[in-house]
């Protein structure tokens, strides 16, 4: 399995401002996908970090708010711009493991106040 | 997009009890996992199971993806099984993208 790891783990922001999440592969990955998961909801794909080229948003996500880095195979980064209380989430890295498995770091608890 | 849907979205449990949980999907899939988020947030891995059954200790899933459909079984159940079980699917050339399932929140009490 793969083992991913997320930095912040928890972090409380001011309203307007902007935080980076960075998410850490113990193996090469050919892509990285970011999730959020709003409070007692499921899990939404954001986007698809892809090294190399731009990302991927998925529909309702958008380059300005959440600006995505994947400056090599192991390594990507989300930033959550201009943040309200309504981007309070826990947002998560996810990469595809061996036999399809997707694995998924601890996740960055994120609350704006 | 494909659907995702299951049932129950509320269980509670008395220890020592087995529970089934439902998944239900709207088109055909390449891949399809089983979670157990714990109330710290994290995404545990129970099964990979885009068809057939599997177990692992007391839990057990089978998928029947001709009907579209997978369940988790859930045996003796512990206070440490509680937290939120979701579905989540790869729909047919989704390029590793899941769908998540609306989750089942699970309690189980002495």
């Amino acid at each position: 399995s793969a083992v991913i790891s997320q930095k912040p783990s928890r972090d409380i922001c001011q309203r307007g401002t902007s935080l980076t999440i960075q998410c850490q592969v113990d193996s090469q990955v050919t892509m990285m996908f970011w999730y959020r998961q709003q409070p007692g909801q499921s899990l939404t794909l954001i986007a698809t970090a892809n090294q190399g080229s731009e990302a991927t948003y998925e529909s309702g996500f958008v380059i300005d708010k959440f600006p995505i880095s994947r400056p090599n195979l192991t390594f990507s980064t989300l930033t959550v711009s201009n943040m309200s209380p309504e981007d309070s989430s826990i947002y998560l890295c996810s990469v595809p493991g061996v036999g399809n498995t997707i694995y998924f770091g601890e996740g960055s608890w994120l609350t704006v106040v | 997009g494909i659907q995702v849907e299951q049932s129950p979205p509320d269980l509670i449990l008395q220890e020592g009890a087995n529970s089934t949980l439902r998944c239900n999907f709207s088109d055909s899939v390449n891949n399809l996992q089983w979670f157990h988020q714990n109330p710290w947030g994290q995404l545990i891995n129970l099964f990979y199971i885009p068809s057939g059954t599997k177990q692992n200790g007391r839990l057990s899933a089978t998928t029947v993806a001709t009907e579209r459909y997978s369940l988790l079984y859930i045996s003796s159940s512990q206070t440490t099984d509680s937290g939120v079980y979701f579905c989540a699917v790869e729909p047919t050339g989704g390029g590793n993208k899941l769908t998540f399932g609306t989750g089942t929140q699970l309690k189980v009490e002495l």
